[in-house]
């Protein structure tokens, strides 16, 4: 069982809809990252939490410890979103990640 | 660009042979991390350096796989006698402090196929 478990999968979506993205996660970690990947490999942070929410012009990210949950959330979506979303967490004090296996988001015009 | 890149982007190499990627991370940051990737899977890690120290090494790095990174700026992964297990996408990532408090910069990745 992966310790970082991401949902849905997959998910399309039209031009302007609100997404959200789950991630859950069952160890005690000190940081989470929400990360985006285009095809072609190249990956991009898009936040760094360990607690609250934050919020980069349409992209918010939440998370709450105790219930080891994070979301991200893309308002007015955007064919330019069309990407896989990562989550990864910091476990306690170590320095490596874990990753979940992302989610592949589609949105069409 | 002062972005993290890696090189060669693609490699294609015949079972048995060595294969070696190269890693330039951002300047400034201090730990530089390697990742690999198979499809429709997320990265997994293999070994981070914080300077030119390595200080862990995951349990996938088997004796076959060697990092490297000799004075605290660019680092190598070398594979020695591939298989087509090693198949993969090998990433690289930097940070100028911690997991906790830094954003992570990844290259594009360095894509392996062994046939």
């Amino acid at each position: 069982k992966n310790e970082v478990e991401q949902s849905p999968q997959n998910l399309t979506a039209q031009e302007g809809e609100f997404i959200t993205i789950n991630c859950s996660y069952s160890v005690g970690i000190s940081a989470l990252h929400w990360l985006q990947q285009h095809p072609g490999g190249g990956i991009v942070s898009l936040f760094m939490l360990s607690s609250g929410k934050k919020k980069h012009g349409r992209l918010i990210a939440t998370i709450n410890i105790q219930e080891k949950h994070s979301s991200l959330h893309i308002t007015a979506s955007h064919p330019r979103d069309s990407a896989v979303y990562i989550c990864a967490v910091r476990e306690g004090g170590s320095e490596k990640l874990v990753f979940g296996k992302g989610t592949k988001l589609t949105v069409n015009p | 660009d002062t972005g993290v890149s890696q090189d060669p982007r693609h490699k294609i190499t015949k079972r048995g042979q060595n294969v070696t990627f190269r890693c330039d991370p951002i300047s400034e940051h201090n730990r530089l991390y390697w990742y690999r990737q198979t499809l429709g899977q997320g990265p997994e890690f293999l070994t981070y350096f914080q300077n030119e120290a390595q200080l862990e090494k995951s349990r996938l790095l088997s004796d076959r796989f060697s990092a490297e990174r000799p004075k605290g700026s660019f680092s190598t992964l070398e594979i020695q006698r591939t298989e087509q297990g090693d198949s993969a996408m090998y990433l690289c990532a930097s940070i100028a402090g911690r997991l906790n408090t830094g954003e992570l910069f990844f290259g594009e990745g360095s894509r392996l196929t062994v046939l």
